[in-house]
């Protein structure tokens, strides 16, 4: 079964400072990979996604993501974070033997600083 | 484009009583997905439709969920005898998806289902 772990429910970063949101899943068989973000009331938004090109994903909004297959991480990453960074943000999993079914992680809540 | 829509937006309803969830996807998706955001479960899928094949249901947590997709496009979440711990957002989601997952699914704003 694949499962997907965010490490830290909430991050908090100052504007400006690097974002890093953790990721780790588990599966059997290649994943696909996704960062979605979700802003107060509304769905969810496509960040970026791992399909096995590039190891390194860029995204939009600035934000990048590394796929670590020895490691099993999927980690979220923005040199420079901005005010309107601040939503939750989900990893999740789809196993290529089904029809794309996500598996989410509980969510990192990313509040920034001034 | 129009994205993935969904109604009613929000819906309160009493202990019992049966609730309807309507999505309208993306046209042209071929596939459909619906998930449930609560507290204490965070995002979880329910049931997924793909053109003509059988949907996937195996996260439907009891039977009394249920699900159809019309036509194709259309889709209807019904909820029978609500129960408080039905009390979520329930998103939907659509896909151009022709072939086995990778696809990027485009979610909805969600029905926030209140059950008093």
């Amino acid at each position: 079964a694949q499962s997907v772990t965010q490490l830290g429910s909430h991050v908090s970063v100052s504007e400006g400072a690097l974002v890093l949101l953790r990721c780790n899943y588990s599966s059997s068989v290649p994943p696909y990979l996704f960062w979605y973000v979700q802003y107060p009331n509304q769905g969810l938004q496509l960040l970026l996604k791992y399909t096995s090109a590039a190891t390194l994903v860029k995204g939009i909004n600035g934000f990048e993501a590394e796929f670590k297959k020895s490691e099993t991480s999927f980690h979220l990453t923005k040199p420079s974070a901005h005010m309107s960074d601040a939503a939750e943000y989900f990893c999740a999993v789809s196993d290529r033997r089904q029809g794309g079914k996500l598996i989410f992680g509980q969510g990192t809540e990313l509040s920034v600083k001034p | 484009g129009a994205g993935v829509s969904q109604s009613p937006s929000n819906k309160v309803t009493e202990k019992g009583k049966d609730v309807e969830l309507r999505c309208d996807p993306i046209s042209g998706h071929t596939a459909l997905y619906w998930y449930r955001q609560s507290l204490g479960q965070g995002l979880e899928f329910l049931i997924y439709f793909q053109g003509n094949s059988a949907p996937d249901k195996s996260g439907l947590p009891s039977d009394r969920f249920s699900a159809e997709r019309t036509g194709g496009s259309v889709s209807t979440l019904t909820i029978q005898r609500t129960q408080q711990e039905d009390s979520a957002v329930y998103l939907c989601a659509s896909s151009p998806v022709l072939g086995r997952g990778g696809k990027t699914q485009y979610f909805g704003p969600g029905t926030r289902l209140l059950v008093l």
